[in-house]
């Protein structure tokens, strides 16, 4: 199963709105991530998970908070958005052991709409 | 930090004809090269990747060749196929720190293969 599953696939928002993105691999990988992505270019790395501890969050606005309750799963609540955050939001997911970089698996995306 | 340059941003072929994708990096350490084909409305598919201490690698239609020295990568595809009309990216990464893999995307191409 190479896998990346998320949910939901469509989402509208208002501005004022509380809403959770979740994605689920069950590849046994150890680093999971979130990308936004807007139209027409490349896919832009907001958080990743290693071992289920934030290690990477790129300057992301704290409206956007990240969480990983296992090594399965990892959400993306989204509080008070903007109309600028509308996006495909993509979960991505690897395991790299030693030197040696594994593959970034990725799942079909969330596109947010924040009205 | 690593830069990646992607080129052309479109490209339109006649069926059966070749494709060449073309990406140049910054940084001397990044040692891992994936290319992703994104078709509308979906997530970013891996399609080939490659590593620095191979210089070509080749799946079917598709090849990839690394220019170390020169620092750029190419993505070739033979005998093209309507159904491989889709956006691609370049990527590279450094070696990986624990399990994550920081991918840098180039800025993409939007290949069009008329029938």
């Amino acid at each position: 199963d190479t896998e990346v599953t998320q949910t939901p696939k469509h989402l509208v928002m208002g501005m004022t709105n509380k809403k959770s993105l979740k994605c689920e691999q069950h590849m046994g990988h150890r680093a999971m991530y979130w990308y936004k992505q807007k139209a027409k270019k490349p896919p832009e790395l907001m958080f990743v998970y290693s071992y289920e501890k934030l290690s990477i969050n790129e300057s992301v606005p704290s409206r956007f908070s990240p969480e990983c309750p296992n090594s399965s799963l990892l959400n993306l609540h989204l509080h008070a958005l903007q109309p600028e955050d509308s996006a495909l939001y993509l979960c991505a997911s690897s395991q790299s052991t030693g030197v040696v970089t594994g593959e970034l698996f990725f799942g079909e995306g969330s596109r947010l709409t924040v009205l | 930090g690593e830069n990646v340059e992607q080129h052309p941003s479109t490209l339109s072929v006649q069926e059966g004809d070749s494709a060449v994708i073309k990406c140049t990096y910054s940084d001397s350490a990044s040692n891992y090269f994936p290319w992703y084909k994104q078709e509308l409305g979906k997530g970013p598919q891996l399609i080939i990747d490659i590593r620095s201490n191979v210089g070509e690698k080749k799946d079917q239609r598709i090849a990839v060749t690394l220019n170390k020295t020169a620092k750029h990568f190419s993505l070739h595809i033979t005998e093209t196929q309507p159904e491989d009309s889709a956006v691609y990216f370049c990527a590279a990464s450094r070696p990986p720190w624990g399990a994550t893999n920081k991918l840098i995307f180039g800025t993409g191409t939007l290949l069009a293969v008329q029938p």
